[in-house]
């Protein structure tokens, strides 16, 4: 069964490093999604891509945040400079479409700021 | 803007059927989904409901009433591995696929 990949699992950093997290969605899944969550809460939508564009990242903190799909696959999402507010869980999910109603979810990547 | 209540913990007794409720309110709504997240691991699909009314299927069902801003998933037959936190999710028609979940409700299943 295909699947969403994430990696790493798990990352440590202190606080002013850079961080990154890639996510390879499953195959031929138009629509990219990075949601954090925070513990004890629902995921909050950062990006969501359609293909290569992006298609809503009002609740992206640009200051610090990026992501990118150079060529509509794979997805990039990076910190820098990390803050001990951004430890949390991050999470990936694709869909074949924008209105599909099922989004598949990667493993996500637990990460702590120290 | 938007709003979802869920309760934030429940316990329930393996066998037993468990109710765990969904309020939210929202302009543009589209759909609820219904997600399930066992402790460290990803969401995984449960169920979708854009139509009032019920959807079954197997152990679990899900209820939709629009026109209140409710819903609800059943837990049939509760077994041990059903301990999860349950999040409910609104879809907005404007805003493409995006989901704006609760909270999550942390599900105990009891021996």
């Amino acid at each position: 069964e295909a699947e969403v990949a994430q990696s790493p699992r798990y990352k440590i950093t202190e606080k002013s490093q850079a961080v990154a997290f890639w996510c390879d969605p499953i195959s031929g899944h138009a629509t990219l999604y990075w949601y954090r969550q925070i513990l004890g809460q629902g995921p909050e939508l950062l990006v969501q891509f359609q293909d290569e564009s992006v298609v809503d990242d009002s609740q992206l903190p640009k200051d610090r945040f990026s992501a990118e799909r150079l060529k509509g696959v794979d997805s990039t999402l990076k910190i820098q400079p990390a803050e001990l507010g951004d430890s949390a869980m991050y999470l990936c999910a694709s869909s074949l479409e924008q209105i599909s109603y099922e989004q598949y979810f990667g493993p996500g990547t637990r990460l702590t700021v120290t | 803007g938007q709003n979802i209540d869920q309760p934030t913990e429940m316990t329930a007794t393996e066998g037993a059927i468990v109710q765990i409720n969904c309020t939210y309110q929202t302009s543009g709504f589209n759909g609820l989904f219904w997600y399930q997240q066992h402790a460290g691991e990803a969401p995984t699909f449960l169920s979708y409901n854009v139509l009032d009314g019920l959807e079954e299927k197997g152990r679990f069902s899900s209820f939709l009433s629009r026109s209140k801003g409710y819903s609800y998933l059943l837990l049939k037959e509760l077994q041990m591995k059903d301990s999860a936190s349950y999040l409910c999710a609104v879809s907005r028609y404007n805003q493409g696929g995006k989901l704006i979940f609760g909270q999550g409700t942390e599900l105990s299943v009891k021996p």
